[in-house]
């Protein structure tokens, strides 16, 4: 099987611009999540789809949006970029099920200048 | 709400001496507990999970955890360490019934000396 795929893994913007994040699961998962990676906040859940709907979300402002697809794939977008914005961020997959195990991508580097 | 606590921010250790990496975690019921691996520029790799049943998971690598409900601590193990073990580990939470929404830890960066 192959692992869950983030595209692109480096991304450099600067402020105010806005970005689209991609996140691939393992074939036949349906749900995808979204955690941002920083060295103050540590992981910190953003939200997580399934089967193309919006079924958990964690405290970030309106600026941080997502959806997912059909064939599961989600986008992670963020508009109006800060500075703090900087950040690791990493999608899971999961099936869906609520005993199941997220299974991470390597993580997008946003960088914002 | 659920919290998770790593108490070591940082542990060094000879290589093939034993090791214990130590998480609390405060929610009032059981939750559901993972573990997690992080290589420099890597994603999370799971280590190991506990759901219910035996207090003691065996995982990947030669790891295992032991589920104490009443300390509500989940201590990550390994009778010997491997200079490859070093990396940082992240204890997480999930309560059940919200899948797929973890809470993690700060994590510990465990250094190996040769």
């Amino acid at each position: 099987k192959a692992g869950v795929t983030q595209t692109p893994r480096y991304l450099i913007k600067t402020r105010g611009q806005q970005v689209t994040l991609s996140c691939s699961p393992i074939s036949g998962h349906r749900s995808v999540s979204w955690y941002q990676q920083t060295p103050g906040q540590g992981l910190q859940f953003l939200f997580e789809y399934f089967s193309e709907t919006q079924r958990n979300k964690g405290n970030f402002p309106g600026r941080f949006s997502g959806r997912q697809f059909s064939n599961s794939r989600s986008e992670m977008n963020v508009s109006t970029l800060e500075l703090g914005d900087s950040a690791l961020y990493l999608c899971a997959g999961a099936s869906g099920e609520f005993t199941d195990t997220q299974y991470f991508g390597p993580g997008t580097r946003l960088t914002v200048l | 709400a659920q919290s998770v606590t790593q108490p070591d921010i940082h542990i060094t250790v000879s290589e093939g001496a034993s090791l214990e990496l130590r998480c609390n975690y405060s929610y009032g019921a059981t939750p559901y507990l993972f573990w997690y691996v992080q290589s420099p520029g890597q994603g999370l790799q799971l280590l190991l999970k506990y759901f219910s049943g035996d207090t003691l998971v065996q995982g990947i690598k030669g790891f295992e955890a032991e589920f104490k409900r009443s300390q509500s601590s989940f201590n990550l193990r390994k009778p010997s360490v491997h200079w490859s073990d070093a990396a940082e580990y992240f204890c997480a939470v999930e309560a059940p019934g919200t899948a797929s929404k973890l809470t993690f830890g700060t994590g510990t960066r465990l250094q190996v000396t040769l």
